[in-house]
């Protein structure tokens, strides 16, 4: 069964550091999209992306956040300059439409900054 | 205030025994899906319900819909130890290019 895959599983980076999240939407999938989760705390929207632009952002997707497809596999979230507070699982999602159907997600890639 | 809220935020039941979680929302909707989270791990597409839909089943989960009163509930019966789970609504709003998540409700299956 075709799958959302995310690399690395788990981050440790230094706080002041980049780092590139990965992730590998299901291929027939246009709508791809970034969540994050505070350990413990309910899951939160960061952007959506369509048509190799950003179509939706939340209030979270500030400056140090970018997201890019490279290439027609690869989706990727980049934070600039981590903060302690951007620890967290990351989610990747993708879906087929835009409404009206089921997102799939990744397993997630936890990001500690230390 | 939350799109989502579902209660209880703990549920701890025996084995065999059947589980309802609920769901709240503040706006309309385009549908309703149900995701399942083990600890530490990914989300899991459990079942979605569109926004003109009542009730819908899969396996030995019943979710029902009322956009009146904009809220939703999950059940799972004849509960396994493998439930052991949070279990999340996520709402699509009408038009948003996004899924909405409520806080979840942990459910712990005991032997």
């Amino acid at each position: 069964e075709p799958e959302v895959t995310q690399t690395p599983s788990h981050q440790v980076t230094q706080m002041g550091q980049e780092v590139i999240l990965r992730c590998v939407p299901i291929s027939n999938h246009l709508y791809f999209y970034w969540y994050r989760q505070i350990l413990g705390q309910k899951v939160e929207f960061l952007v959506s992306f369509y048509n190799n632009e950003i179509s939706e952002k939340s209030e979270i997707f500030d400056d140090q956040f970018s997201v890019e497809r490279p290439d027609g596999s690869n989706f990727t979230l980049k934070i600039r300059s981590t903060k302690l507070e951007d620890s967290a699982m990351y989610f990747c999602a993708s879906s087929t439409l835009q409404w009206n159907t089921e997102a799939f997600f990744g397993q997630g890639t936890r990001l500690t900054v230390v | 205030s939350q799109q989502g809220e579902e209660d209880p935020q703990a549920l701890s039941i025996q084995e065999g025994e059947n589980a309802t979680m609920n769901c709240s929302y503040k706006t309309s909707i385009n549908n309703l899906q149900w995701y399942r989270q083990n600890s530490g791990r990914g989300l899991v597409h459990l079942i979605l319900i569109r926004s003109n839909e009542r009730e819908k089943h899969s396996g030995r989960l019943r979710v029902t819909l009322d956009t009146s009163k904009k809220s939703s509930s999950l059940l799972i019966t004849a509960s396994r130890a493998a439930d052991t789970a949070s279990y999340f609504c996520a709402t699509d709003p009408n038009r948003d290019d996004k899924i909405i998540f409520g806080k979840g409700t942990r459910l712990h299956i005991l032997p």
